[in-house]
């Protein structure tokens, strides 16, 4: 187990919807990241926050965004969803010191 | 830009014996960072080992071992004393030295299975 969760650990849905996934790092963490891992792209970054701030973009879609609250939890929120969205969403965390990010157990996300 | 590349697809290993997991990466950075992740098929990534540029020694834990050949822009894994519980699909990953604040770029991975 890595300290970090993620809910939901599955959603399917629709195309054209919306769905809010949510991650709540290590305690103490202040970085989170949230990658996708999809068969055609692998694993991609997508965005990282640092204690509520954006830190870095990846290939993050105009149709995704994100935000890290004040408690350090994040929310990545998918809109206009597609059938290419399908894919297996991880978030990860660190302290900012040290190696290693830690990665929740991700949300497999289903566009029907 | 860097680059991360695992070019073994997939490999089988006999339960007991040592595998090397091949990983070549590329990086103008002098100052960067080498991870190791193993993917079961339930799908966590777990983190299983990391080597800083700077560092002089070959990192290991446990039975992992991190074989770094700077010159060689390499950082192949080694598992030792293969078990079957190690089947899984492995990555390479690069971020900067330490890694806890930059993104990983993540190479395509290798999948091993391990033979009973």
């Amino acid at each position: 187990d890595s300290g970090v969760t993620q809910t939901p650990k599955h959603l399917i849905t629709a195309t054209g919807q919306r769905v809010t996934l949510r991650c709540s790092p290590r305690s103490g963490d202040l970085s989170v990241y949230w990658y996708q891992q999809s068969l055609d792209q692998g694993l991609q970054f997508l965005i990282q926050y640092y204690n509520g701030e954006e830190r870095a973009k990846g290939n993050i879609l105009e149709r995704f965004s994100a935000q890290q609250f004040p408690d350090l939890h994040s929310e990545l929120n998918l809109s206009s969803l597609e059938l290419g969205d399908s894919a297996l969403y991880f978030c990860a965390s660190s302290s900012g010191h040290g190696a290693g990010q830690y990665f929740g157990p991700g949300t497999r996300l289903l566009v029907l | 830009a860097q680059k991360i590349t695992q070019t073994q697809p997939g490999m089988f290993v006999q339960e007991k014996e040592a595998v090397t997991l091949d990983c070549t990466y590329d990086t103008s950075d002098q100052s960067y960072g080498l991870f190791w992740y193993k993917q079961p098929s339930s799908g966590e990534m777990i983190f299983l080992i990391y080597q800083g540029s700077y560092d002089e020694q070959n990192a290991t834990e446990g039975r992992y071992s991190l074989n770094f050949q700077k010159a060689r822009k390499s950082a192949n894994l080694v598992i030792s004393a293969s078990q079957l519980g190690d089947s899984a699909m492995y990555f390479c990953a690069m971020g900067n030295y330490g890694g806890a604040t930059n993104k990983l770029i993540f190479g395509t991975g290798t999948l091993l299975a391990v033979q009973p």
